[in-house]
């Protein structure tokens, strides 16, 4: 089945650091990627759509110079969160969208618990 | 007409028992349904997914009725297991699209007492 990693699992960082996010397809390329950011018991709210080699398209609301995102391959797209602060605490979860003849489904990584101090 | 209305919020069903989880949509563009489970301090997986050419969709204990006059689509887990407790989201798209992008409902915490 379709494999989707993200790495660190959690990272805590300090208030004003940066902190890098990967997220990997493995068994597949894929073209787009998506990242989202969940809150507790909330549903995914979308941060982002990556698409490889072109600019990241931001959802309305979301700071794109806070909120960095590289999509340098078809099996890489990676997520800093640049001058963390303890509001951006949450957990960032990213997708990748299979190719056409996997139907297009969508699969999630299991997901980034940062902790900003 | 981008939202994806998801109810119950919460649903409690003894072990054995059927759950039903349902969703509406508005927007008709919507060509794509998945469904993801999701357990605490994880990301959510796939569990079935529908296209709107078939009214309904079986593996295994997972079933998706579909009803497109009606925009609505909903999740039977027939013989619900303990294993079952999680939270459930559905979702749509316009999966031909450029990209896809999934609009999720609010999701349903389910819990499988024994």
């Amino acid at each position: 089945g379709a494999v989707v990693s993200q790495h660190p699992s959690w990272v805590i960082c300090k208030s004003g650091t940066s902190v890098k996010i990967e997220c990997r397809s493995l068994d597949f390329q894929a073209t787009t990627m998506f990242w989202y950011r969940q809150f507790p018991k909330q549903s995914l709210m979308l941060m982002a759509t990556s698409n490889e080699g072109s600019k990241a398209t931001y959802e309305q609301g979301v700071e794109k110079d806070k909120f960095l995102i590289n999509h340098a391959s078809l099996t890489l797209s990676t997520l800093t969160v640049t001058s963390a602060h303890p509001e951006d605490s949450s957990f960032y979860i990213c997708s990748a969208r299979a190719p056409r003849g996997w139907g297009y489904e969508q699969y999630f990584g299991p997901g980034t618990r940062l902790t900003v101090t | 007409q981008q939202q994806v209305k998801q109810s119950p919020q919460s649903l409690i069903v003894q072990k054995g028992g059927i759950s039903i989880i349902n969703c509406a949509y508005e927007n008709t563009a919507f060509d794509y349904f998945p469904w993801y489970q999701q357990f605490p301090g994880k990301g959510p997986a796939l569990l079935i997914a529908i296209r709107p050419d078939v009214s309904e969709k079986k593996e295994g204990r997972f079933t998706i009725s579909f009803n497109k006059s009606a925009k609505q689509f909903s999740l039977h887990i027939m013989d619900s297991q303990p294993g079952d407790s999680a939270t459930y989201f559905c979702a749509a798209s316009r999966g031909s699209s450029n990209t896809g992008k999934l609009i999720f409902g609010q999701g349903t915490t389910l819990q499988v007492k024994p």
